[in-house]
């Protein structure tokens, strides 16, 4: 089941927030974030596994809400080099180690 | 630059065509993922092997098939290829076969199917 990101787009100035929101209607065991910039590969941002544990980089931060099955991810302050689309990927507790992706987040940073 | 390597980097071919792609992991990961992603979508996951062995299955079309073979590098055929087989296709790798390993992605192979 694909998750569900939300918005699809956003555009933002140079040190706006923005959030990103990842739903699913399955019971997730984890949650993984992951930013594309166009024509390139993927570059891995966060874990979130069921229990709070987390894994990925110190700037970036998100959350895990397991009883919603829902995860977002806060950009604070955020940069031009922020630009690019991001990826939820879900791991449902029935689906071993497949990672689903979500249809992505256009974020835009403008000057 | 991730650690992960995919050959080649573009392939351009005819309808009806086979192709094979290549892939090889970061030093010391023993799981590998296809994944397809069409033009601005989101990315498909096709199939995962770990050590060897076929762990997880997405919609992987029966006309594909791929195998990890015993030096950990993996290898993605696509036969009677069709104009919609078009899109770029990405390898990653990861430590471990389960949901708490960060995956790393190659660069991808962009395939063009005339």
């Amino acid at each position: 089941q694909q998750p569900v990101q939300s918005p699809q787009a956003v555009i933002l100035r140079e040190g706006e927030d923005a959030v990103i929101n990842c739903s699913s209607s399955k019971a997730l065991y984890s949650v993984h974030w992951y930013r594309q910039k166009h024509g390139e590969a993927p570059v891995f941002l966060m874990i979130l596994l069921k229990g709070g544990e987390q894994k990925g980089h110190d700037k970036i931060s998100a959350s895990f809400n397991e009883k919603k099955q829902q995860s977002s991810l806060y950009l604070t302050a955020s940069q031009l080099s922020y630009s690019g689309t991001y990826f939820c990927g879900t791991h449902e507790e029935t689906s071993g180690s497949r990672l689903t992706f979500g249809e992505g987040t256009q974020l835009t940073v403008n000057p | 630059d991730s650690g992960v390597t995919q050959t080649p980097k573009h392939l351009i071919t005819a309808t009806g065509q086979r192709v094979t792609l290549r892939c090889s992991p970061r030093s010391g990961d023993l799981s590998v993922y296809w994944y397809q992603q069409s033009l601005d979508q989101g990315l498909q996951f096709l199939i995962q092997y770990y050590n060897g062995e076929e762990r997880a299955k997405g919609n992987i079309l029966e006309r594909f098939s791929a195998q990890q073979f015993p030096d950990l590098h993996s290898e993605l055929n696509l036969s009677s290829l069709e104009l919609g087989d078009s899109a770029l296709y990405f390898c990653a790798s990861s430590v471990g076969a389960g949901e708490t390993y960060e995956q790393y992605f190659g660069p991808g192979t962009r395939l063009t199917v005339t």
